[in-house]
């Protein structure tokens, strides 16, 4: 799986739309995009996923460049409860084993501020 | 119901005791997951069970073991800990055990002394 870099920390103002960058400059063509994020002291929480277009549902937008190797998650309207520790995760979609498994990183850690 | 229920919430317990962690889930889920999460750091696999068998183990120490006695129960018996083994204990489940959209519970916190 590709490897993924986060900003380790971000301020977001109560909202406001918290844009969350992540960098993927490996991924490879069969390889989704996923965002979960982890309320201190709760489990990860699925988000939003894409391939190549850009996906909104309920909670997020996903945004993904042309080539791939970057996406912006996007909360349009940033809560108090949106703060969080926020994965972008890159996952092969063909693989075998431990390879199709969601592997996290480090995170973004957001802060939404009053 | 999109719950995944973990029991207990907190846990200590010695190096020499043995305990259980439990995981339950009513979404018909096939693949059914444990990581382990230590303070600051990200969640990391420890096991998957496909269709209650066990498909993955991330070369977990056996003083961990897993046991799926039924398509929607989890358990992790510990035996024999150490104190670098106290973490958050997360169980998870998804549709099929292709990694993809997984439902988190909220973990048990365990101390060992």
């Amino acid at each position: 799986d590709a490897k993924t870099t986060q900003p380790p920390s971000m301020d977001c103002a109560e909202g406001r739309a918290a844009n969350l960058p992540c960098n993927h400059s490996t991924i490879s063509g069969n390889e989704y995009v996923y965002w979960y994020r982890q309320i201190h002291s709760q489990g990860p929480q699925y988000i939003i996923h894409g391939l190549k277009n850009n996906e909104t549902n309920e909670m997020a937008s996903l945004i993904i460049t042309e080539d791939r190797k970057s996406s912006t998650l996007i909360l349009p309207h940033a809560t108090l409860r949106d703060t969080a520790v926020y994965y972008c995760i890159v996952r092969g979609a063909f693989s075998s084993g431990s390879a199709r498994q969601l592997t996290f990183g480090s995170g973004t850690q957001l802060t939404v501020l009053p | 119901d999109t719950e995944v229920t973990q029991t207990p919430k907190h846990l200590v317990m010695g190096m020499t005791n043995k305990k259980s962690l439990k995981c339950e889930q009513h979404m018909g889920h096939r693949a059914m997951y444990w990581y382990k999460q230590k303070a600051k750091k990200p969640p990391e696999l420890m096991f998957v069970y496909s269709y209650e068998k066990l498909s993955i183990n991330e070369s977990v120490p056996s003083r961990f073991s897993p046991e799926c006695p039924n398509s929607s129960l989890l358990n992790l018996h510990l035996h024999a800990l150490q104190p670098e083994d106290s973490a958050l204990y997360l169980c998870a489940s998804s549709q099929w055990d292709r990694g993809e959209k997984l439902f988190f519970g909220s973990g048990t916190q365990l101390s060992v002394l």
